[in-house]
């Protein structure tokens, strides 16, 4: 039972570098979302996808660009990685968009000097 | 007022009582409303969903949701040193194709 698998694990950055996290899930869920987790700012939902074919921006998008390459996988890109991206990044999915909660990866910590 | 609050600081309570966490909501339309424990360094996993008013239990946990006074409440009983983790609290609004997170509240469990 993989459920959400996320790479890397971890990754440092050069500011200015760019870089892809890769998700993918195997439980056919339909919608699939982009978090950040920051001490003090609990999970800030970047973007997500509710079905294959969309996405969508959350609250923090400015910096980051996703690709939803079928219905197993979704991406997100940083073209030119900034300090402020240090964190921890989720990636998760849910079989209807919302609904049921999330299953979640187990993150990439991405830190950018 | 924020989406969703968690504002009780750190929680510490003694092994074998009980611990209980609060969450309050801004948006009357919020329909779905759950409950994610996260372990430090680990990713979060859910614990309890509830959807109507009144109680739900699952083992030990407890959750409570009261729409007309906006909150929604986790209950540990008999807390074990197991239970010491952040506790996130997540709601959905109606025809929203997202959840919303609380910041958390941090559960420490005294032996």
């Amino acid at each position: 039972n993989a459920g959400v698998t996320q790479t890397p694990k971890f990754q440092v950055l050069k500011t200015g570098q760019s870089m892809t996290l890769q998700c993918a899930q195997d439980m056919n869920h339909n919608s699939m979302y982009w978090y950040r987790q920051d001490p003090g700012m609990g999970l800030r939902l970047i973007y997500y996808s509710a079905s294959e074919g969309t996405t969508d921006k959350g609250e923090v998008p400015n910096g980051y660009n996703v690709s939803r390459l079928n219905k197993r996988e979704f991406s997100l890109r940083l073209e030119s990685a900034a300090p402020s991206q240090t964190s921890v990044y989720f990636c998760a999915s849910s079989e209807v968009p919302g609904s049921y909660g999330y299953t979640f990866g187990s993150g990439t910590r991405l830190t950018v000097v | 007022q924020k989406e969703v609050e968690q504002n009780s600081g750190p929680l510490s309570v003694p092994e074998g009582a009980i611990a209980s966490l609060n969450c309050t909501y801004s948006d009357r339309g919020s329909q779905s409303f759950f409950w994610y424990r996260q372990y430090s360094g680990k990713s979060p996993e859910l614990i309890m969903s509830i959807y109507s008013n009144g109680d739900k239990e699952d083992g030990r946990f407890t959750a409570q949701l009261n729409k007309a006074s906006q909150y929604v409440s986790l209950l540990i009983r008999d807390s074990q040193p197991s239970d010491s983790a952040t506790y996130l609290c997540a709601l959905r609004h109606y025809g929203n194709n997202r959840l919303a997170f609380g910041k958390g509240n941090q559960v420490v469990v005294i032996p």
